[in-house]
């Protein structure tokens, strides 16, 4: 099947400094969506792309729909504790997603 | 606002029982998904279902069914549970993008 590689499979940063994530696949998407979840919790839908070169912000959060369709960008600005948790891109094609492995953000105080 | 209920946060079965895990949407959607989490291995789709009474198998369908006997309802059957079902197992419903219930962490021993 399709397969996302998000990178990095995680990150331990301190409070208050800027994370970067991305995801990337071999096939082209239309839509791109990223995901948050909590633990102990499902994810939870953070921010939803829809046009290739696009660039959507949700608070501190800011991603961006890659050029070439195949990749995506998730970055959150001035971290906080409360932004621990499994970050996940996904990609929906054929009427169900292709999710990728997740990104793992750890955040000191 | 929108909910994806599963019947239980954590269970405990022993090998070789008949495990049943439910999912109850509210939403009036026709999309519905299950799928296991395991660490570093993200969300694998288990079956989905478009409508009533339909399933298709998602990546990993092995040792499992499912039954969608109501729109609202989406169940998931270990029909012998084995330890390499100890798993997180979230359901989600869609329309544009998931709702995913809070997951059922299942241990088989």
């Amino acid at each position: 099947g399709q397969q996302l590689n998000q990178s990095p499979q995680s990150m331990f940063i301190q409070e208050g400094e800027d994370v970067s994530m991305n995801c990337t696949s071999s096939s082209i998407f239309n839509t791109w969506l990223w995901y948050k979840q909590d633990p102990g919790e499902g994810p939870v839908l953070l921010i939803a792309l829809y046009k290739a070169g696009e660039l959507t912000s949700n608070g501190r959060l800011t991603a961006q729909f890659g050029i070439t369709r195949k990749d995506s960008f998730l970055n959150i600005s001035a971290s906080i504790p409360s932004d621990v948790g499994i970050y996940f891109c996904a990609g929906p094609r054929a009427g169900k997603s292709t999710f990728g492995d997740g990104t793992t953000l750890t955040v000191k105080p | 606002d929108v909910k994806v209920t599963q019947s239980s946060r954590y269970l405990v079965k022993r090998t070789g029982e008949k495990v049943f895990l439910e999912c109850v949407q509210d939403m009036d959607h026709e999309n519905m998904f299950w799928y296991r989490q395991d660490p570093g291995l993200g969300l694998r789709l288990i079956y989905f279902s478009y409508d009533v009474k339909m399933k298709e198998k998602g990546d990993i369908p092995e040792g499992y069914s499912v039954s969608r006997e109501k729109k609202e309802r989406f169940s998931l059957i270990l029909e012998s549970a084995s330890t390499n079902q100890t798993s997180m197992y979230l359901c989600a419903s869609r329309r544009y993008g998931y709702t995913f219930g809070s997951g059922t962490r299942l241990t088989v021993v």
